[in-house]
C-alpha cells in the first residue's frame, strides 16, 4: 500500500520556469514531510522539510506548500535552472517512536537550457 | 568526516551466490537503514536498525538479512541471490534529534544474472 502518492512521474521545464511536484498522503499520524533531491549516480540528500502546523516554508528558490485539510503538499522550484535537473522524492515521517520515512516514487525533473 | 560509505560500489553475482554489502557511518548516528531503488518504484525500505544489536524488517525484507554488531556498521546480506534482487542499494543513517534527515551513502549497483 503506497502511503505517499507523488506526481508527476516526470517533468520537463524550461530554464527560468516554475517546477511543481505534488504529493498526497492518507496517514494523519505523519508528523514531518521532507523532500529529497537525487542527482544521477548519487544518493538522495535532504533538500527541505516542513511540519504539518506550517503552511509554507521557503529556502531560496525552493518552497514547500502544505495543505493539512487536503492532506497534500507540494514542492515549488522558482526560476528553475539546468542544475536543478534531478529526481525529487517527497517523504513522510510517522510520529511517535516510528523511525522510518515513507517515500513517494519520485519525479524526474529535467530543466532545459 | 566521510559521512556514509558503502562497499562495494558495483557487483555482479550469479543466481544462487551470496554476498554482503557493508555500510559504515562516522556521524555516531543511532538509526541506520537499507533501501533498494528500482526504476519507477522509488526507495523501498528493506531492513532498518534503531541501535546497536537491533534490527527490524521494512517493506521488502524477503531474501535479505542484516546485522548491526557495531553502532557504526550495518551489513546487508543476500544468502542466495535472485535476478529480482538486481537493483541499486542505498544505506542511510540519521540521528535522534533530526529524525527526518537521513544521510545516504553513494549506493551499490548489484546485478544478478
Amino acid at each position: 500500500q503506497q502511503q505517499v502518492k507523488q506526481s508527476p512521474q516526470s517533468l520537463i521545464v524550461q530554464k527560468g520556469g516554475i517546477s511543481i511536484i505534488n504529493c498526497a498522503y492518507e496517514n494523519t499520524a505523519f508528523d514531518y514531510f521532507p523532500w529529497y533531491q537525487q542527482f544521477p549516480g548519487k544518493g538522495p540528500a535532504l533538500l527541505i522539510a516542513i511540519r504539518p502546523d506550517v503552511s509554507e516554508k521557503k529556502e531560496g528558490r525552493f518552497t514547500i506548500s502544505f495543505n493539512k485539510s487536503a492532506k497534500q503538499f507540494s514542492l515549488h522550484i522558482m526560476d528553475s535552472q539546468p542544475g536543478d535537473s534531478a529526481t525529487y522524492f517527497c517523504a513522510a515521517h510517522s510520529g511517535g517512536s516510528n523511525y522510518k520515512l515513507t517515500f513517494g516514487k519520485g519525479t524526474l525533473l529535467t530543466v532545459n537550457p | 568526516n566521510a559521512g556514509v560509505t558503502q562497499t562495494p560500489k558495483f557487483r555482479v553475482l550469479k543466481t544462487g551466490q551470496s554476498m554482503t554489502l557493508l555500510c559504515a557511518q562516522d556521524m555516531n548516528h543511532e538509526y541506520m537503514y537499507w533501501y533498494r531503488q528500482d526504476p519507477g518504484m522509488g526507495l523501498r525500505l528493506i531492513h532498518y536498525s534503531v541501535g546497536e544489536g537491533t534490527t527490524a524488517k521494512g517493506e521488502v525484507p524477503d531474501g535479505y538479512n542484516v546485522s548491526r554488531l557495531k553502532k557504526q556498521n550495518f551489513l546487508l546480506g543476500l544468502e542466495s541471490a535472485a535476478p529480482s534482487q538486481t537493483s541499486v542499494y542505498f544505506c542511510a543513517s540519521c540521528g535522534i534529534r533530526n529524525f527526518y534527515e537521513q544521510y545516504f551513502g553513494p549506493g551499490t549497483r548489484l546485478t544478478v544474472t
